[in-house]
């Protein structure tokens, strides 16, 4: 069965530090989604990539966050510095596009991120 | 600006009657439309996709509607049970390609046995 992991699962980080959260997206899927959701705003998206190329990242703060896919079974979205409004649960998911048309997301289980 | 609204406040019903979700939007010419599942501590999970020439869609207990006119997609789950409480969000695809999804702030649904 397959589906998208991410690591860490949870992560108590101090302000200023640096994260990093991974993602390993399903096998085939030419497109990654990095989405943030809070109680406040809900689910964002942040940046997706399709084909591993970054398509889109304006959902995200540029001057600390930044996202890469260094093979087509990695992606990455590193926060530095952290800063306690980061705090968030971020979730990965993938999916296939196809003729520009985008299908259904699989999501992973998300990475619980709290910055003190 | 753009907005999509879902009902924020719960849902309750009782098991067996059919649960009626809204999904609202404005300022979007939405491609299609997507309805996903989540579960306390889970990711959102798949659950209905209908395209803008689409007025309605079925899976099992499931059926979706979707008025392009009045800007409106209305979730149905028949006869439903207490393993349907969840909280179910939806979310358009838009914008060029068509590749994004915005999605809503979710309604919970609780089904009381």
């Amino acid at each position: 069965d397959a589906r998208v992991t991410q690591t860490p699962r949870h992560k108590v980080t101090e302000m200023g530090q640096e994260v990093t959260m991974r993602c390993q997206p399903i096998l085939g899927h030419n497109t990654v989604f990095w989405y943030r959701q809070t109680m406040m705003q809900g689910l964002e998206l942040l940046a997706y990539f399709r084909n591993r190329a970054p398509l889109d990242d304006s959902g995200m703060p540029k001057d600390r966050f930044s996202a890469e896919m260094p093979d087509a079974t990695l992606a990455t979205l590193k926060i530095q510095p952290s800063e306690p409004r980061d705090s968030a649960v971020y979730f990965c998911a993938s999916g296939l596009v196809v003729a520009r048309v985008s299908y259904e997301q699989y999501f992973g289980p998300g990475t619980r991120l709290t910055v003190t | 600006s753009q907005k999509i609204e879902q009902n924020s406040e719960a849902l309750n019903i009782q098991e067996g009657k059919t649960a009626t979700l809204t999904c609202n939007y404005t300022n979007y010419s939405p491609a299609y439309l997507q309805w996903y599942r989540q579960d306390p501590g889970r990711g959102p999970v798949f659950l209905l996709l209908i395209r803008e020439n689409e007025k309605e869609k079925r899976k099992e207990r499931l059926k979706v509607t979707f008025d392009t006119t009045l800007k409106q997609s209305l979730f149905h789950i028949t006869a439903s049970q207490p393993a349907d409480s969840a909280t179910y969000l939806c979310a358009l695809a838009w914008g060029t390609g068509r590749r994004a999804l915005t999605f809503g702030s979710g309604t919970r649904l609780q089904v009381q046995p």
